[in-house]
């Protein structure tokens, strides 16, 4: 069975300063991990897939398949990055049938 | 492009009553549609998979007979509550995978909010 794990359901930074939201996933193959994030009063939306390698809004995520981690990671955190953000796994191929973590609620702090 | 459109985003009804939630995929057809259940301050849990002219897929735990989900046409798939009462009172949540597109991104709607008095 697959799992994510978000250990932190509260984080709380201010604004300038490094966030780091963990995520950490158990699956036996090889799985697509997902970042998805909801501001407040708006729909889930995708925030990065760890196949594109892609800097969104300048938050960055490796697949660290030694640690089974897809933590999230933003040099400098703003006050607009505040949301809910949720890590998500999906099986390999073709199945979107996605299993997310309990979500970490991010704070920046002015 | 890419919108999911949900509706009602609320409802109220009474303790019996069955209420239906659709879920419509605005400009793109959607092969798969994804059923959720998020209570407050919890994940999104899963209920079940609806693809387009075939039975959903049900997840262990989902009463098939409880939430029935059709998936008719493909840009819109319906989830019905019968016979509702106050513990399904939740947030439902659908989701749907782009026909065409294949980048592992699902869209989702904005939720509709159950309330069973």
């Amino acid at each position: 069975a697959q799992r994510v794990t978000q250990p932190e359901k509260l984080l709380s930074v201010f604004k300038g300063a490094p966030v780091e939201l963990k995520c950490n996933y158990s699956y036996s193959g090889s799985p697509e991990l997902f970042w998805y994030v909801q501001y407040s009063r708006q729909r889930l939306q995708l925030l990065l897939r760890h196949i594109s390698r892609e800097s969104i809004k300048g938050f960055t995520a490796d697949l660290n398949k030694g640690e089974t981690s897809f933590h999230l990671k933003k040099p400098f955190a703003q006050e607009e990055d505040s949301a809910m953000y949720y890590c998500a796994l999906a099986p390999g191929g073709s199945n979107y049938k996605l299993t997310f973590g309990k979500g970490t609620l991010l704070t920046v702090n002015p | 492009g890419a919108v999911v459109s949900q509706h009602p985003s609320w409802v109220i009804c009474k303790s019996g009553t069955s209420v239906k939630i659709e879920c419509r995929s605005l400009d793109f057809q959607a092969t798969t549609m994804f059923w959720y259940r998020q209570f407050p301050k919890q994940s999104l849990m899963l209920m079940a998979t609806s693809n387009e002219g075939s039975k959903a897929t049900y997840e262990q735990g989902v009463e098939k007979d409880k939430f029935l989900i059709n998936h008719a046409s493909l840009t819109l798939s319906t989830l019905t509550v019968t016979s509702a009462h106050p513990e399904d009172s939740s947030f439902y949540i659908c989701s749907a995978r782009h026909g065409t597109l294949n980048t592992g991104e699902l869209f989702f709607g904005e939720g509709s909010r159950l309330t069973v008095l």
